[in-house]
């Protein structure tokens, strides 16, 4: 199957800082990836679609200013959390459609901690 | 508005037993629906997904049972081993290259 790739796998900083997460399509292009969040023991909500050639599209109660996607190419996707804060720590994974019906591909997911 | 509902919220099976997990989803638009297994801090794994065409689709030891009457479907595991131990979620879509809405999840636990 196709292969998703997350980097970095885990990350920690400090309360203010911004964190940048890179979701690639190792052997295939994907068009669109989608973003997810994951808090412990709850599952998987999608944060944003990203679209590559134009602007995400966000899920209600994102912030979009907060949560910056860039979609560069056809196999990268970046998301950028700004002024991080506690709260945001949580199980960031992304994912991509293959070329079967509807199936996707999950990355293996970034443990983001914010002190 | 949770539109995939999922149940139970955790199983414990003995070896060699069959769990079953169950969901039930409300937007008549969604057409496609997987199983995935996570283990912890991993991305989610997709196990085996089926279309509302048919009535049951098995791939190994996993079999997917779909009622589109009732709009339900459910994951049976046969002959469980404790590397099952896990948290599966049912998800939907519709139709395209669309997000997944996923269940709430179960943890299974397979004992020795």
């Amino acid at each position: 199957g196709a292969v998703v790739s997350q980097h970095p796998s885990w990350v920690i900083c400090k309360s203010g800082t911004s964190v940048k997460i890179e979701c690639r399509s190792l052997d295939f292009q994907a068009t669109t990836m989608f973003w997810y969040r994951q808090f412990p023991k709850q599952s998987l909500m999608l944060m944003a679609t990203s679209n590559e050639g134009s602007k995400a599209t966000y899920e209600q109660g994102v912030e979009k200013d907060k949560f910056l996607i860039n979609h560069a190419s056809l196999t990268l996707s970046t998301l950028t959390v700004t002024s991080a804060h506690p709260e945001d720590s949580s199980f960031y994974i992304c994912s991509a459609p293959g070329q079967l019906f509807n199936e996707q591909f999950f990355g293996p997911g970034t443990r983001l901690t914010v002190l | 508005q949770q539109q995939v509902k999922q149940s139970p919220q955790s199983l414990i099976v003995q070896k060699g037993g069959i769990p079953i997990i169950n969901c039930a989803y409300e937007n008549t638009a969604f057409d496609y629906f997987p199983w995935y297994q996570q283990f912890p801090g991993k991305g989610p794994a997709l196990l085996i997904a089926i279309r509302p065409d048919v009535s049951e689709k098995k791939e190994g030891r996993f079999t997917i049972s779909f009622n589109k009457s009732a709009k339900q479907f459910s994951l049976h595991i046969m002959d469980s081993q404790p590397g099952d131990s896990a948290t599966y979620f049912c998800a939907a879509s519709p139709t395209g290259r669309r997000a997944l809405t996923f269940g709430s999840g179960t943890r299974l636990q397979v004992q020795p």
